[in-house]
């Protein structure tokens, strides 16, 4: 089944814990992209990357970091979280975004206390 | 910075009842997409639309480009209690790189 894998599902963390979340596709896609969605804010995206070693930020990137190592995977680092980032994530991969639009992950909900 | 104004931001409609909701842009789209997110999942892509005028259906949901390219608009005829969800419009984004950039959402209840 074609889908995008992102794990974990909920994680509580404390501030200033490095944490990665994972997202893998099998779908052989080029775009992968990060969003967190919060409320009344809708999606915000992260970062992006357009193939393996090409990542570009989005429109919230403070804080985060990502890789591109692989064409499949695409996860999301956290080098010192902070309660503002508390959020729902969500990991997403496309063929060619602005024209098939993306295919998300179910979303990892993360809380920094 | 980039904006996608999606109105209302949320309705309680009755079973049975037809939607509407809409999305404005500053900014001229070439593409317009529309996407559902149900409780506790991601968003799915529901219609996607990509020349100015053009409406598209896709079961008990059409969906409109505007032909001012500024805008699109989404219809749900007879809703159902499984239409309940988060509906987000998607254009491109101005950071370039086949990029989209998503509405703040539309919060839809059904009361059965």
């Amino acid at each position: 089944e074609a889908q995008v894998t992102q794990n974990p599902r909920y994680l509580i963390t404390v501030t200033g814990k490095k944490l990665t979340v994972t997202c893998s596709q099998n779908m052989n896609h080029e775009y992968m992209s990060w969003y967190r969605q919060d409320p009344g804010l809708g999606l915000r995206q992260i970062y992006y990357s357009m193939n393996v070693e090409v990542t570009d930020k989005g429109d919230v990137p403070e804080g985060y970091k990502v890789s591109r190592k692989e064409k499949r995977n695409f996860p999301l680092i956290l080098e010192s979280p902070s309660p503002n980032q508390t959020s729902l994530y969500f990991c997403a991969s496309s063929l060619a975004p602005q024209g098939m639009g993306y295919t998300f992950g179910s979303g990892t909900r993360l809380t920094v206390v | 910075g980039q904006q996608l104004n999606q109105s209302p931001q949320s309705m309680f409609i009755q079973e049975g009842e037809d939607v509407s909701m809409n999305c404005t842009s500053s900014s001229i789209f070439n593409t317009w997409l529309w996407y559902k997110q149900d409780p506790g999942e991601g968003p799915v892509l529901l219609i996607a639309l990509y020349k100015a005028g053009e409406l598209t259906s896709n079961g008990r949901l059409t969906a409109q480009f505007g032909i001012t390219r500024k805008d699109s608009f989404l219809n749900i005829s007879a809703s159902i209690p499984s239409d309940v969800g988060i509906y987000f419009c998607a254009g491109p984004s101005k950071t370039g790189a086949n990029n989209l950039f998503f509405g703040t959402g539309t919060r839809l209840t059904v009361i059965p």
